[in-house]
């Protein structure tokens, strides 16, 4: 069984805050990073998909980066709006064919 | 594109009888996933499609699922017998290939089975 861990659980922060979290995979075989934005009643959204190692990617206030060496992904948001509050999810896949998801950072913004 | 559609979007029934879920990914997408999301596991892939072909189903819990992909644009997941415990929200979700690519996830179906 993969083991992908995030960290923290869930997150208040204040608008205007910046704010990271953490997802934990298996440092071999790698194949693929997955983030995604999930927001309450909705679907999962697909934020990046990484696949080397150092890659860095952005899109607006949101970007992560990617360190498979030693199984670690960053998400960082900067200046929390209220409409940032979702369920952020990370998936690894270690093959071509899977995606094992972890079980979120729950993050709230309030003003 | 009207994104990945799911059908029905809630369904309840009764222990016992036969369910069908309905899937219709994006166009021009190869790539089918099915997945189950439940309180205690989270989210996790029940079984994929490559080219209409199953590729994975090491996820599908036991005999009683069973997936078709009879064409490109339609799947079904059917569970027969349904029990309570399989009650969950099952998502589909297409890409253009294999893990390297995003997944867009359809709106799912909440199952609920009494």
């Amino acid at each position: 069984i993969l083991n992908v861990e995030q960290s923290p659980q869930s997150l208040h922060v204040q608008e205007g805050d910046s704010t990271n979290f953490t997802c934990s995979f298996p440092s071999s075989n790698f194949y693929a990073l997955h983030w995604y934005r999930w927001e309450t009643a909705k679907s999962p959204e697909a934020l990046f998909v990484m696949t080397l190692n150092g890659d860095e990617k952005k899109k607006g206030r949101i970007s992560a980066t990617l360190n498979t060496k030693e199984g670690y992904s960053y998400l960082y948001i900067k200046g929390s709006q209220p409409e940032d509050s979702a369920t952020y999810l990370c998936a690894f896949a270690g093959t071509a064919s899977k995606l094992t998801f972890g079980t979120g950072t729950r993050l709230q913004v309030t003003l | 594109d009207a994104g990945v559609i799911q059908s029905p979007r809630h369904e309840v029934t009764e222990m016992g009888q036969e369910v069908t879920l309905r899937c219709k990914p994006i166009s021009g997408h190869n790539s089918l996933f099915w997945y189950r999301q439940t309180m205690m596991r989270g989210l996790e892939l029940l079984i994929y499609f490559n080219n209409n072909v199953p590729i994975d189903d090491s996820g599908m819990p036991e005999d009683r699922f069973s997936a078709k992909m009879p064409n490109a644009s339609f799947s079904t997941l059917k569970i027969q017998p349904s029990e309570p415990r399989d009650s969950a929200v099952y998502f589909c979700a297409s890409s253009l290939g294999q893990t390297t690519y995003e997944q867009y996830f359809g709106p799912g179906t909440r199952l609920t089975v009494t």
